[in-house]
């Protein structure tokens, strides 16, 4: 079935340690997002990547970065994670066609830092 | 920046009860889409409006997108245990280079005691 893949699931990193998040694709979409979602808050976007195009939300912090190497695959780093970030990272893609963007996410990954 | 509000926040209801989800903004949304997310889970596509005034029904559900497109609702009729989750409005993003862009509410969270 095709699908949005997230690895891993859950990670645990120490604060200030660097961590990569990963998401890939079955889907063949264009489009590609990384959300923050912290508990009962809305998902929060932080970027998207229309094909190679990189588009930063102007309220994302620097030190969350991203790199698309391919079509399936998008990577979220976070070069120096604060306790602030701990969070849920969604990935979520859609194909622009026509007016519909229904978006389609993954299960997560739940970031815990200590 | 464009912004919606969704009320109530919390809804907790006999199962069986009818239960609505309200989703407001000051301008004129182009389109308004839903997502379910369950406890745990990640939000899922429900439905997209487009047209002033369209009702769409799936099921138990009733979406609705108001005449002047600054509102819409979700009705769920008799509730069951299964309809628990958080349900989020999401327009889409109203301003050029963000295409396809979702701005979320902050999500109603349904409880249903059984």
């Amino acid at each position: 079935d095709a699908m949005v893949i997230q690895n891993p699931r859950y990670q645990v990193t120490q604060f200030g340690k660097p961590v990569t998040l990963s998401c890939s694709q079955t889907l063949n979409h264009n489009v590609m997002y990384w959300y923050q979602q912290k508990s009962s808050q809305a998902p929060k976007l932080l970027f998207h990547y229309y094909d190679k195009d990189f588009n930063n939300e102007a309220d994302t912090p620097d030190n969350f970065q991203s790199r698309r190497p391919n079509t399936s695959f998008c990577f979220l780093d976070i070069r120096s994670p604060g306790l602030g970030d701990a969070a849920m990272y969604l990935c979520a893609t859609s194909r622009l066609a026509g007016v519909t963007y229904e978006q389609y996410f993954g299960p997560g990954t739940r970031l815990t830092v200590t | 920046g464009q912004q919606v509000m969704q009320i109530p926040q919390y809804q907790h209801v006999q199962e069986g009860e009818d239960f609505t989800t309200y989703c407001n903004s000051s301008t004129t949304l182009s389109n308004i889409q839903w997502y379910k997310q369950r406890p745990g889970g990640h939000p899922v596509f429900l439905i997209q409006l487009v047209k002033s005034g369209e009702v769409k029904k799936q099921k138990r559900l009733t979406f609705q997108f108001g005449e002047a497109k600054k509102n819409s609702s979700l009705h769920i009729t008799a509730t069951q245990t299964t309809d628990v989750g958080t349900y989020f409005c999401a327009p889409t993003r109203d301003y050029g280079g963000s295409q396809g862009n979702l701005i979320f509410g902050k999500g109603t969270k349904l409880s249903v005691k059984p």
